[in-house]
C-alpha cells in the first residue's frame, strides 16, 4: 500500500498569495493515478486536480498541479478566502486507493 | 446532473453490524464507472472503504476488507456498505461516491455524507 505524507500540516497566508502543498508518495507510481480534493468544513471533498495536472470541471485555473514519480504539488495561485480549506491528495496503484492526511490552508 | 444520499441509521452498537445505502439518481449502478465508500473519522482525515463495479470487480482497504462488504442493487440503483463487528474507532462520516471511470481511481461525485456513531 502506497502511504502519502502532507506538508506542511497548516498554511496560514494572506489574499493574493499562493499556497503550495507537497505530497510525497513511499514509492512511485504512475502520475495519472494522482488527484487532489478541497473539503470546506462541514461539507464533502470536491475534485479538484486529477492525472496530476489536469483541473476537473469547473475549477479555476488558479489551482495547478504538477509532480511525477512520488513527489507532486499542488499550487493555489492568488488566493481568495474561498480557498479556506482543506486539501488531500489521493493515489490509485491499481488496487488500492490512499489519501494523503491533509493541509489545511487558512486564508488570514 | 448526479447525485448521491447516503442512508442508515447514525447509532450503531459496538459487535453489531453497520449497514448503509447510498441513493443514485442521475446515473445507473449499471454504468462504466465504480462506485465506492470513503470515511472520515471526527477531525480526521479521509479513509477509502472500498469500490464496487456492477461487473463483479470490487476492490476493498487492506486495513479493512475482513470486516467489510459492498454490494450494487441495479433494480433499487443503490449501492450499500456493510461492516462487521464495529467499534468505537469506526465512528465516523461515511460518504459514497462515484468515480470518474471504469477504474477505481479519482472520485467525481460525492454524497453529503452521514456521521455514524458506534456507542
Amino acid at each position: 500500500e502506497i502511504v502519502l505524507t502532507q506538508s506542511p500540516g497548516t498554511l496560514s497566508l494572506s489574499p493574493g498569495d499562493t499556497a503550495t502543498v507537497s505530497c510525497w508518495a513511499s514509492q512511485s507510481f504512475p502520475s495519472n493515478f494522482l488527484s487532489w480534493y478541497q473539503q470546506k468544513s462541514g461539507q464533502a471533498p470536491r475534485l479538484l486536480i486529477y492525472g496530476t495536472s489536469k483541473r476537473a470541471a469547473g475549477i479555476p485555473d488558479r489551482f495547478s498541479g504538477s509532480g511525477l514519480g512520488a513527489d507532486f504539488t499542488l499550487t493555489i495561485s492568488r488566493l481568495e478566502p474561498e480557498d479556506s480549506a482543506v486539501y488531500y491528495c489521493q493515489q490509485y496503484d491499481g488496487s488500492v486507493l490512499t489519501f494523503g492526511g491533509g493541509t489545511k490552508v487558512e486564508i488570514k | 446532473q448526479v447525485r448521491l444520499q447516503e442512508s442508515g441509521p447514525g447509532l450503531v452498537k459496538p459487535s453489531e453490524t453497520l449497514s448503509l445505502t447510498c441513493i443514485v439518481s442521475g446515473d445507473s449502478v449499471r454504468s462504466d464507472y465504480f462506485w465506492g465508500w470513503v470515511r472520515q473519522p471526527p477531525g480526521q482525515g479521509l479513509q477509502w472503504i472500498g469500490s464496487a463495479y456492477h461487473g463483479g470487480n470490487t476492490y476493498y482497504s487492506p486495513s479493512l476488507k475482513t470486516r467489510v462488504s459492498l454490494s450494487l442493487d441495479a433494480s433499487e440503483n443503490t449501492f450499500s456498505l456493510q461492516m462487521t463487528s464495529v467499534t468505537a474507532a469506526d465512528t465516523a462520516v461515511y460518504y459514497c461516491g462515484r468515480h470518474a471511470d471504469s477504474g477505481p481511481s479519482r472520485i467525481s461525485y460525492w454524497g453529503q455524507g452521514i456521521l455514524v456513531t458506534v456507542s
